[in-house]
């Protein structure tokens, strides 16, 4: 099965500094990449996804990039705010699949 | 996107009850639902899949007559975790795919904090 692993587990950054997010998968299979935001004791919340057809999207400061090549996919946040403050998750599905891959969360803080 | 509903969002009980987890789609049909667990600070761990009208699929190590998953319409799928232990304590969510053209995404419920005394 499909096996994701995601790096860091913890990352502190300065406000107004770019946080990254990396993701790699196993399974060549895997054709969406979906990103999660979970604060604490909330639902995890889809801010933003990536599909095997294109290498990079971008909504506002926040973008993804797939290498489909190497397996890897990234989450990047620009001009971070201490509203960024939360564990962020990455996962991978196989479009007709039946299954999400999550990765085991990245926990982000923003200093103000 | 699409809304998923869980109730109820924060319980607490005696040891040797059982606690029913609701997981509602509230706009869309959901023929599969997730169910998770997570520990602090960590992952999700998913415990099962739960299918409409047919039997739950249990993660390995997963003991299904302890977590018993029923998922008996469109919208509705049920998690009751049976005699329950204070090792059952945890956050529970669930999950549910929604279709946007030929493409499905995933939507979380609330989740559902169990506390057994």
């Amino acid at each position: 099965g499909e096996n994701v692993e995601q790096h860091p587990s913890t990352l502190s950054v300065q406000e107004g500094d770019s946080a990254v997010i990396k993701c790699t998968y196993s399974d060549s299979a895997s054709n969406y990449f979906p990103w999660y935001k979970q604060e604490l004791g909330k639902r995890p919340q889809l801010i933003i996804d990536i599909r095997s057809n294109v290498g990079e999207k971008k909504d506002q400061r926040i973008a993804v990039t797939l290498n489909k090549t190497a397996k890897h996919f990234s989450l990047h946040i620009t001009e971070t705010q201490p509203e960024d403050s939360a564990v962020y998750f990455c996962a991978a599905s196989i479009r007709t699949g039946n299954q999400f891959y999550f990765g085991t969360g990245t926990s982000l803080t923003v200093i103000p | 996107g699409a809304v998923v509903s869980q109730h109820p969002s924060w319980v607490i009980c005696k040891s040797g009850t059982s606690v029913k987890i609701e997981c509602r789609s509230l706009d869309f049909q959901a023929t599969t639902m997730f169910w998770y667990r997570q520990f602090p600070k960590q992952s999700l761990m998913l415990m099962a899949t739960s299918n409409e009208g047919s039997k739950a699929t249990y993660e390995q190590g997963v003991e299904k007559d302890k977590f018993l998953i029923n998922h008996a319409s469109l919208t509705l799928s049920t998690l009751t975790v049976t005699s329950a232990h204070p090792e059952d304590s945890s956050f529970y969510i669930c999950s549910a795919r929604d279709r946007e053209g030929v493409w499905e995404k995933l939507f979380f419920g609330s989740g559902t904090q169990l506390s057994v005394l």
